[in-house]
C-alpha cells in the first residue's frame, strides 16, 4: 500500500512569517506530485504539478520543490497572510494515468 | 465554465434510506472520482471510473455503488444509508490516460448527514 505523508499536521504562524511543510512519498515508480490548496467549505484547488527531479515551481509567494530520488517535496510560503489559511494537500501519482494518492494535509492558520 | 458540478450540495437522510449523488463535468474528461472527506482522514477514494461504462473500487467502496452511463456524469449511490456514511463527498475529474501530470478538478462537495 502506497503511503503519502505530510508534516506537520497543523501549523499556526503569525502574519508575515515564512513557513514550509513537507510531503514524503515512496520514490519507486513515481510519476508526478500534485499540490492542492483547500479552503474551508470550498473545493481543493490545484497549485502545482511536478514530475522531474529538481523541479521548482512558483506562484506568487508560494513555491514548491521536488526530490524524486529521496521521495519528498517542500511547499514554501513567503510572508504568510491570513488569506493563506487553508489545508495544503499533496498527492503522488505512480504511473502516467494512475490515481492520486493523497496525504492527509497540513492545516495552516495565519493570525493577523 | 461550469467545470465539475455536484448535486445536491446538502442532504439529510434517515438510516436505511437510499439516495444518489450526481457529478457532472463539462470538460470532456475521461477519468472521474468520488472521494469522502472526514475529519483527520484526508480524502479517501470511494470509487472511480476511467471511461464511460467502466467503474472500479477505491479505498473505501463498501456501502456505495457507482455508475458511469454517460461520459460527463458519474453517479454515487448509497443503497441503505448508515450514520458512518455521514461525510462530505467530493467528485473530481481528470483529462484521461497519460495525464498524471495534469491536475484534478474538484466539485464543491456534498455535505451528507445520516441520522
Amino acid at each position: 500500500i502506497l503511503n503519502v505523508e505530510q508534516s506537520p499536521q497543523s501549523l499556526h504562524v503569525q502574519e508575515g512569517d515564512s513557513t514550509n511543510f513537507t510531503c514524503s512519498f515512496p520514490s519507486s515508480n513515481f510519476y508526478a506530485l500534485h499540490w492542492y490548496r483547500w479552503e474551508t467549505a470550498k473545493s481543493p484547488e490545484a497549485l502545482f504539478v511536478m514530475t522531474l527531479n529538481g523541479d521548482e515551481k512558483k506562484k506568487g509567494r508560494i513555491s514548491a520543490t521536488l526530490n524524486t530520488k529521496e521521495g519528498y517535496s517542500y511547499l514554501y510560503i513567503k510572508g504568510s497572510q491570513p488569506e493563506d489559511s487553508a489545508t495544503y494537500l499533496c498527492a503522488a501519482v505512480y504511473n502516467q494515468g494512475g490515481k492520486l494518492i493523497f496525504g492527509q494535509g497540513t492545516e495552516l492558520s495565519v493570525k493577523p | 465554465n461550469a467545470g465539475v458540478t455536484q448535486t445536491p450540495k446538502f442532504r439529510v437522510l434517515k438510516t436505511g434510506q437510499s439516495m444518489t449523488l450526481l457529478c457532472a463535468q463539462d470538460m470532456n474528461h475521461e477519468y472521474m472520482y468520488w472521494y469522502r472527506q472526514d475529519p483527520g482522514m484526508g480524502l479517501r477514494l470511494i470509487h472511480y471510473s476511467v471511461g464511460e461504462g467502466t467503474t472500479a473500487k477505491g479505498e473505501v467502496p463498501d456501502g456505495y455503488n457507482v455508475s458511469r452511463l454517460k461520459k460527463q456524469n458519474f453517479l454515487l449511490g448509497l443503497e441503505s444509508a448508515a450514520p458512518s456514511q455521514t461525510s462530505v463527498y467530493f467528485c473530481a475529474s481528470r483529462l484521461g490516460p497519460g495525464t498524471g501530470n495534469q491536475p484534478q478538478h474538484f466539485g464543491d462537495g456534498t455535505r451528507l448527514s445520516i441520522l
